[in-house]
């Protein structure tokens, strides 16, 4: 009953890294997306994924790369991650439920960029 | 770009209050959704609503789709201490099972209850 898992839940880093996050879902959803969440702006779109192999930019895509090899795993680079991308990251997976999109979160990783 | 507007940013309510919420948009929406975030995980959907003027339960939670399809409210009746977090309204513009319309997410409402 695992749903959408990310890993890590915490990181943080020192500007100029490179980090992966990897998220994985087990519903076998076809979206997968990535998301922000600063405090006062709610959720941002970053990139996200409508099937394998395929990925598009959300609404705040600069500074970040993604990946979706298999079906089940979206990953999100930051490869050289600064202080302004501090925020909670969110993975979510959905499907098409009555022409909506229901959407399954992970529990975030909090990432700090010092 | 679209937007969605919550109100209030947050609220403090003693326990057993009834809470009101609600989201606005400057354009139509065809579904809106509530989601609720509890500290430290991601966020739950709620309630679903796919029709101007319906009105959806879930157990305590009551949600209405505006009329004008600009706007959606939610209600908590008797409000508990597990319902501390943070909810949030999203709108989907999409109509047609086939065609990709992705989910725009409003700032959200802080909701404390005090014992």
């Amino acid at each position: 009953n695992a749903g959408v898992t990310q890993t890590p839940k915490f990181r943080v880093l020192k500007t100029g890294q490179s980090m992966t996050l990897l998220c994985a879902q087990d519903m076998n959803h076809e979206y997968m997306y990535w998301y922000r969440q600063d405090p006062g702006m709610g959720l941002r779109l970053i990139h996200y994924s409508v099937g394998e192999g395929t990925t598009a930019k959300g609404e705040v895509p600069d500074g970040y790369n993604v990946s979706r090899l298999k079906k089940q795993n979206f990953l999100l680079g930051l490869e050289s991650a600064a202080p302004s991308q501090t925020s909670v990251y969110f993975c979510a997976s959905s499907y098409l439920g009555q022409g909506v999109e229901k959407l399954f979160f992970g529990s975030g990783t909090q990432l700090s960029v010092l | 770009g679209q937007q969605l507007n919550q109100s209030p940013q947050s609220m403090f309510i003693q326990e057993g209050e009834d809470v009101s919420m609600n989201c606005t948009s400057s354009s139509i929406f065809n579904t809106w959704l509530w989601y609720k975030q509890e500290p430290g995980e991601g966020p739950v959907l709620l309630i679903a609503l796919y029709k101007a003027g319906e009105l959806t339960s879930n157990g305590r939670l009551t949600a209405q789709f505006g009329i004008t399809r600009k706007d959606s409210f939610l209600n908590i009746s008797a409000s508990i201490p597990s319902d501390v977090g943070i909810y949030f309204c999203a709108g989907q513009a999409g109509l047609l099972k086939t065609s990709y319309d992705k989910v725009i997410f409003g700032p959200g409402t802080s909701l404390s209850v005090i014992p």
